[in-house]
């Protein structure tokens, strides 16, 4: 069964702190993704990969950057939170040209005090 | 700039009856066109899709129509059941050289009553 699990279900972190969020995936799919979900806004992407070490900034990527040092796993880090990075932050992966879109994980609730 | 707009928020429907949600695009390059459904504390599971050369797919009691003309699709669910009770969010998928990235539109949160 096809699975995406993200390291934290909740998360609550003080502003200036640099966090990190973790995203694995079991079904060696080449791209991984980060959105965020907001009340109104829908999913919003953040950054994507499509190969090991291999990124592109997707529509909002101002305050976060990723890493991708192995195909299984994909980080999203902010720098130094900020009260309006509070969000559910989705992570997803998909294969290539996949017409099944993306798989998602469950979501990580972060708020930033 | 909204690429992918559904404009009704929420939609209520009574057990056994038609839903239809409603999605429209604005940009050309969109080559499938997707729906997820969402329910609370779960991330978007795929439903079903759609390829810009079709006009109609359909799995089960989900259908999609797609109008390239309007620039619009649709989702009907029939008949409705309690369990869809959940956010949709419709989907499109452009290449862009690298993978294919979907935009999202804001979903439309369906409500089945018995």
């Amino acid at each position: 069964d096809v699975k995406v699990t993200q390291s934290s279900r909740y998360l609550v972190k003080r502003t200036g702190e640099k966090v990190f969020l973790e995203c694995v995936q079991d079904m060696d799919h080449e791209n991984m993704f980060w959105y965020r979900q907001d009340p109104g806004l829908g999913l919003r992407l953040i950054y994507f990969s499509y190969d090991v070490k291999m990124k592109e900034k997707g529509d909002i990527p101002e305050g976060y950057s990723v890493s991708r040092e192995k195909k299984e796993r994909f980080s999203l880090i902010l720098e130094s939170a900020s009260t309006n990075q509070t969000s559910m932050y989705l992570c997803a992966s998909s294969r290539d040209r996949a017409t099944t879109g993306q798989y998602f994980g469950p979501g990580t609730r972060l708020t930033v005090t | 700039d909204q690429q992918v707009k559904q404009n009704s928020p929420s939609l209520s429907v009574q057990e056994g009856r038609i839903s239809i949600l409603n999605c429209d695009y604005t940009n050309s390059m969109f080559d499938y066109f997707l729906w997820y459904k969402k329910y609370p504390a779960e991330g978007p599971t795929f439903l079903i899709s759609i390829s810009s050369i079709k006009d109609k797919n359909e799995d089960g009691r989900f259908t999609v129509f797609l109008n390239k003309s309007a620039k619009h699709l649709s989702l009907h669910i029939v008949p409705s059941q309690p369990g869809d009770s959940a956010v949709y969010f419709c989907a499109a998928s452009a290449w862009t050289g690298t993978a294919s990235k979907l935009t999202f539109g804001t979903g439309t949160r369906l409500q089945v009553t018995l």
